[in-house]
């Protein structure tokens, strides 16, 4: 079985500042994905960045990045340059490679961006 | 926008009785899951359709079924409705034939069992 854990419950960050959205998990699976995931107030799930359990570089999109850690089975989100639109729950996803891969989340972390 | 749609997107109806969600992948992709979202239970996976046919179940109660259709369109029907059902729930697509195969979220429907 798979498990997402996100022990923050709630985060502030200052515009303009960078924060770390912590994600650990749990898995047999030799070969894995984790995403990380947007949730705005209005609801909707967005994709923000993919990192594969092979890979050998961290993944970046834009102002995201990853820091993957696969020893200690972490998958921690650095958003750089904080936003007022950052202000959202994150969710971190992990499924195994392959079809008939349903996404397994954790409970979510809640951005508060602050002028 | 993603380029799932779904419908509706708010649904308001008493207990006992049943809806149909409505979902609509993006173009070419074959795999459509649903998802619950709830205050209690989190984000859960319901069911997975590929090509038409169940390939995936996972916490989904006997009183929810799902199809999808030739069109690749999927509709999920909740029954016997419980206050406890009130949730948002997403349909989700992915194209099954490239890496990662992101899987990529409707707006969701949130529904509300009075």
């Amino acid at each position: 079985a798979q498990k997402i854990t996100q022990t923050q419950p709630g985060m502030f960050v200052q515009e303009k500042e960078a924060v770390t959205l912590d994600c650990t998990y749990d898995t047999s699976d030799p070969s894995y994905g984790l995403f990380w995931y947007k949730q705005p107030s209005s609801g909707e799930m967005i994709f923000l960045i993919y990192q594969g359990s092979y890979d050998q570089q961290n993944a970046t999109e834009g102002r995201y990045s990853l820091n993957f850690q696969k020893a200690r089975k972490s998958a921690n989100l650095v958003i750089s340059a904080s936003q007022l639109g950052d202000s959202a729950m994150y969710f971190c996803a992990m499924r195994k490679t392959g079809t008939a891969s349903k996404l397994t989340f954790g409970t979510g972390t809640r951005l508060q961006v602050t002028l | 926008d993603s380029g799932v749609t779904q419908t509706p997107k708010h649904l308001i109806t008493a207990t006992g009785q049943r809806v149909t969600l409505r979902c609509s992948p993006r173009s070419g992709d074959l795999s459509v899951y649903w998802y619950q979202q709830s205050l209690d239970q989190g984000l859960q996976f319901l069911i997975q359709y590929y090509n038409g046919e169940e390939r995936a179940k996972g916490n989904i109660l006997e009183r929810f079924s799902a199809q999808q259709f030739p069109d690749l369109h999927s509709e999920l029907n909740l029954s016997s409705l419980e206050l406890g059902d009130s949730a948002l729930y997403f349909c989700a697509s992915s194209a099954e034939t490239k890496h990662p195969d992101t899987q990529y979220f409707g707006p969701g429907t949130r529904l509300t069992v009075l």
